[in-house]
């Protein structure tokens, strides 16, 4: 079975500083990929950024990078210079061989001027 | 392109009644997916169906049908809503892997049981 855990449900934060959100995942499955999605109070899935297990360099977007620490199963978020924009749920998500997409239960980050 | 849409926007339902939410996607994707998103939790996955021709069940099946009725749609059905199917529900779409690219989201259908 696959599961991903996400053990922070708020942070509260200072505008541009940096924050790192916590993702740690189980799967059996050799091949598999990671992701993180932001859901702003409008409601969308908004895509950020991907990990893929086989992947050596950490995955980066703009301010978005991925901490992947492969032996450690975790795939953490880190925002660098967060902006009033940034608040929102955060999911990490993981996808596996057989196709199947399993989310975890999110972060709530409030950035605060 | 429209990417992923999902019909109706809103729905409310009376304990008991049927209904079937419509997803399609025009990106030519193998893999789409049913989930649901109750206040305040994460996204749980329904049903999905990985290619053309097959489903499979998520961790929260009970209650709901799914039919992949093309590459293009795959639809949810409730069969006789209860309370409890109060929630939000997205469609989304992907390549399939690997590599495990992005999926894309439907808006949503806010769907209300009384």
């Amino acid at each position: 079975a696959q599961k991903i855990t996400q053990t922070q449900p708020g942070m509260f934060v200072q505008e541009k500083e940096a924050v790192t959100l916590d993702c740690t995942y189980d799967t059996s499955d050799p091949s598999y990929g990671l992701f993180w999605y932001k859901q702003p109070s409008s409601g969308e899935m908004i895509f950020l950024i991907y990990q893929g297990s086989y992947d050596q360099q950490n995955a980066t977007e703009g301010r978005y990078s991925l901490n992947f620490q492969k032996a450690r199963k975790s795939a953490n978020l880190v925002i660098s210079a967060s902006q009033l924009g940034d608040s929102a749920m955060y999911f990490c998500a993981m996808r596996t061989g057989n196709e199947k997409l399993t989310f975890g239960t999110g972060t709530r980050l409030t950035i605060i001027p | 392109n429209a990417g992923v849409t999902q019909t109706p926007k809103f729905q409310v339902l009376k304990t008991g009644q049927s209904m079937t939410l419509q997803c399609a996607q025009d990106m030519n994707h193998n893999s789409m997916y049913w989930y649901r998103q109750d206040p305040g939790m994460g996204l749980r996955l329904i049903y999905y169906s990985a290619s053309e021709g097959t489903t499979d069940k998520g961790e929260v099946p009970n209650g709901y049908n799914v039919s992949r009725l093309n590459k293009r749609e795959f639809s949810l059905r409730l069969e006789s809503a209860a309370p409890s199917q109060t929630s939000v529900y997205f469609c989304a779409s992907s390549l399939a892997g690997p590599p495990y690219n992005e999926q894309f989201f439907g808006p949503g259908t806010r769907l209300t049981v009384l």
